[in-house]
């Protein structure tokens, strides 16, 4: 069973357009939602987290949204670049089992000029 | 150096031969991992291991085996390998805040 779902599985955005991804869970232990970013040929690497009693965070073009009553959050980078193009991964955070993590599928994200 | 590094980057095998992809890091993480990439199937866990005594299975396990020689060291063995093998593997280690990722082993089994 998918504890973190994740969607769309693909993203087609344009250079400059707002590209937004989204993740849904169910298990009400999870506090911290970490967002990670992989490029080809790499490993995924930490971009941005948050922790549940705040609604947003901002870092730079890239902010994750959380809505704790619905059990989701979001990732959007504004003003999307080229560069921005990669993997996306949202993943969740249980302390109840002893520091688990649970990825999401994924998101491939591609930026056109 | 980096933080976790893998070891090979790449790696071309035959159906039916055993296959050691090994993985150290420099973080003093207790907790390691071994995750494989598949296109369109996100990461799934392999092994993971919580301390040099500590070995569990992960989702997909089956033909696969581990070994935590050290805190900074864990490889993966590939028993007898098959074709629907070919995938990209990674190693992680984590702590409270999140995992740091190897850059991977692209293993193709022919």
């Amino acid at each position: 069973q998918q504890q973190v779902k994740q969607s769309p599985q693909s993203l087609i955005v344009q250079k400059g357009g707002i590209s937004i991804i989204n993740c849904a869970y169910e298990n009400t232990a999870f506090d911290y939602f970490p967002w990670y970013q992989q490029f080809p040929g790499k490993g995924p690497a930490l971009l941005i987290a948050i922790r549940p009693d705040v609604s947003e965070k901002k870092e730079g073009r890239f902010t994750i949204s959380f809505n704790k009553s619905a059990k989701q959050f979001s990732l959007h980078i504004m003003d999307s670049q080229p560069g921005d193009s990669a993997t996306y991964f949202c993943a969740a955070r249980t302390l109840t089992t002893g520091n688990q993590f649970y990825f999401g599928t994924g998101t491939s994200l591609t930026v056109i000029p | 150096d980096a933080d976790v590094t893998q070891t090979p980057r790449n790696r071309i095998t035959k159906t039916g031969k055993r296959i050691m992809l090994e993985c150290s890091q420099t973080k003093g993480h207790d907790r390691m991992y071994w995750y494989r990439q598949d296109p369109g199937l996100g990461l799934r866990l392999i092994y993971y291991s919580f301390d040099v005594k500590d070995i569990n299975k992960g989702e997909i396990s089956d033909g696969y085996s581990v070994s935590r020689q050290a805190q900074a060291k864990f490889s993966l063995s590939l028993e007898s390998a098959i074709p629907n093998q070919t995938a990209l593997y990674f190693c992680a280690t984590s702590d409270i805040y999140g995992y740091t990722f190897g850059s991977g082993t692209r293993l193709t089994v022919v």
